[in-house]
Formats: C-alpha cells, sequence, structure tokens
C-alpha cells in the first residue's frame, strides 16, 4: 500500500535561511508525488510535483523539491525562507489502486522566525 | 472560474442532526473527493467518484453517504451526526490522471455539539 510520512511536526527557521522540510514515501510502481501548502483557514494549495524525468523539481513561490529514489525521499526545499512562507505542508502520493487518489502526509508545520 | 466552491463554511449541529454539504466545480474535471482534516491526520480520504454515476469509498467512510449530482457537482451528506465528526472537510477535483494536480475548495468546518 502506498504511504507517506513526514517525520517532523514542527520545522523551524530564521528568514533568509535554507529550509527543508522532509518527507519520505512508500509505493508499488511509479511514484507520483505532490507538496501542497494551507495557510491558515484555507484550502490547500499546489506547490508542486514529480511525476518523472529531472529529480530537482522547482515549483511555486521559490519551493523545489528533490526527489531521491534509493533514499525513497521527496524533501521540500527553498534557498532563502520568508516570514509569509510560514504555513503547515503536505506531502503526498497518488495511489495506484484505482480512482486517482492521493495519500497525504500529517503535514509540518513551517515556522520562519523574523 | 470559480474553482472549487463549497457550502456552508461553517456549521454547527447537534448530535444526531443531519446536513449535507455541497461542492461544486466548474473546471471539468471527471474526479471528485472528499476528505477531513483533523490536527496531527492530515487529510483522510472520505469518499470519492471517479467519473460522473460512480462512488466509491474510501479510507473513512462510515456514518457518510455521497451523491455525485452531475459532472460539476458531488455532495456529502451526514445522516446523524457524531461528536466525532467534528473536522474540517474539504472537497477537491481533479481531470483524471495520474500525474494531474487535485484542487481543493476553501473548506467547510464543521462543529458538532
Amino acid at each position: 500500500a502506498q504511504s507517506v510520512a513526514q517525520p517532523e511536526d514542527q520545522v523551524n527557521v530564521a528568514e533568509g535561511n535554507p529550509l527543508t522540510v522532509k518527507c519520505t514515501y512508500s509505493v508499488s510502481g511509479n511514484p507520483y508525488l505532490f507538496w501542497y501548502v494551507q495557510y491558515p483557514n484555507r484550502g490547500l494549495q499546489f506547490l508542486l510535483k514529480y511525476i518523472t524525468g529531472d529529480n530537482l523539481v522547482k515549483g511555486s513561490y521559490g519551493f523545489e523539491a528533490e526527489f531521491n529514489k534509493s533514499q525513497t525521499s521527496f524533501h521540500l526545499k527553498k534557498p532563502s525562507a520568508l516570514v509569509s512562507d510560514s504555513a503547515l505542508y503536505f506531502c503526498a502520493v497518488r495511489d495506484n489502486t484505482g480512482g486517482f487518489k492521493t495519500i497525504f502526509g500529517a503535514g509540518t508545520r513551517l515556522f520562519v522566525k523574523a | 472560474n470559480a474553482g472549487v466552491t463549497q457550502t456552508p463554511k461553517f456549521q454547527v449541529l447537534k448530535t444526531g442532526q443531519s446536513m449535507t454539504l455541497q461542492c461544486a466545480q466548474d473546471m471539468n474535471h471527471n474526479s471528485m473527493y472528499w476528505y477531513r482534516q483533523d490536527p496531527g491526520m492530515g487529510l483522510r480520504l472520505i469518499y470519492y467518484s471517479a467519473s460522473e454515476g460512480t462512488t466509491d469509498k474510501g479510507e473513512v467512510p462510515n456514518g457518510y453517504n455521497v451523491s455525485r449530482l452531475n459532472k460539476r457537482e458531488f455532495s456529502l451528506r451526514l445522516e446523524s451526526a457524531a461528536p466525532s465528526q467534528t473536522s474540517v472537510y474539504f472537497c477537491a477535483s481533479l481531470t483524471g490522471g495520474w500525474g494531474e494536480t487535485q484542487y481543493f475548495g476553501p473548506g467547510t468546518r464543521l462543529l458538532v455539539l
């Protein structure tokens, strides 16, 4: 069965520093991986996805993610954090059992301090 | 385009009451989904509709029913609300394809007393 793990409940980083939000996955077959962000009292917004191709995927708002097949990881990164990046981040994997379902991790809260 | 819309935004129910959460999308998407979000548990799939005319159970379907009214609309019904159903409910849709992106509605916050 497909699954996603986000090992950190919260990540704290100072503004201007690089940030990493970790995600590991378990899938059978090809992985289709996604990152979403949720701001307070809002729905989820798509950031980026890995389908195939380059292991470094670039997305919205300066975020990127590195796909590592051997480590089954898909960590979200940003070279320089902004206070406005503070939000809840979800890693997700497409379930290949039908219906194009998506399985979400528990989420990681990112707090960027000025 | 409005994208994915949900009504109501907020609702308070008493235990045993019923209600229907409405969801509509104007992107001509084939597949629609209902999730609930609880602290520390991420999003859990309640029901989904891979295409018009079909519905299937997700991870946590107990206590819920759904109707895919047409291609645009997918409703979620609580027949007899319980405090354990206090949550934030999100509707989502996608075109249909392994690499396609899901689009989410703004959510419905439900409190069951």
